[in-house]
């Protein structure tokens, strides 16, 4: 199995602070990772696919970005709503593997 | 509008088999390259992808669960199941139904809601 190691796992930022939040893949996944966000008592939703590429509806102080076999989240200007667990997902090969997963807390 | 919904017994004992169904509107599971994914979540833990089925009928599953995971659709492909067999209280987590729209390799764009599941003696 690819394993996904996310880092931070936990996270504190203040408002409009940059966020970044980085998945290292064990092997090569090309651009087969999607980014999501899980809020409280709710199912992730997708923000970022193809590992550079803005889904649908989400705000674009949200971005992806990789080097290698890393890959980064970043939100520009933090959100009170941007608070939440991400996850990384490689869809490149079977199993899908999800990191474990980062808590994003305000200062 | 797309929508998924899943259903489950909220409560079963050890040993016994899980089923559950994923209900979902807006697309049809006969599109070409659509795929129906079943993923879990433990609470405060992260999140286990399971097995999916796609439109041509094909499936796959996570080899850690295969020898227990059965995933199903019905004939209208407006439903997907999974059934697990011999659960036990590891099994217990909030279990989600998603799509994947073009092929295996395309992100989860809808999920459903989740249902909690609970193995308890």
């Amino acid at each position: 199995d690819i394993q996904m190691t996310q880092s931070p796992a936990s996270l504190s930022a203040s408002l409009e602070e940059i966020v970044t939040i980085t998945c290292q893949a064990s092997q090569d996944i090309g651009n087969w990772l999607s980014w999501y966000q899980q809020k409280p008592g709710k199912s992730p939703q997708l923000l970022i696919y193809g590992a550079t590429s803005l889904a649908d509806g989400v705000p674009s102080r949200f971005s992806g970005s990789r080097s290698g076999t890393q890959y980064s989240l970043k939100i520009s200007r933090l959100q009170v709503e941007d608070i939440g667990i991400y996850y990384c997902l490689q869809a490149y090969s079977a199993p899908w593997t999800f990191g474990g997963g980062t808590k994003l807390e305000l200062k | 509008q797309v929508t998924l919904k899943e259903s489950g017994p909220g409560m079963l004992q050890p040993s016994k088999t899980l089923s559950l169904t994923c209900s979902f509107s807006g697309f049809s599971l006969s599109t070409s390259g659509m795929v129906v994914s079943w993923i879990r979540q433990p609470s405060g833990k992260s999140l286990e992808w399971l097995a999916a089925i796609d439109w041509d009928g094909d499936k796959y599953y996570n080899p850690s669960l295969k020898s227990r995971l059965t995933v199903s659709k019905d004939t209208s492909n407006t439903q997907v199941f999974l059934k697990i067999t011999s659960v036990d209280i590891a099994d217990t987590a909030t279990y989600y139904c998603a799509r994947s729209p073009y092929y295996y390799s395309s992100p989860f764009d809808y999920w459903g809601q989740g249902v909690m599941v609970t193995v308890s003696s």
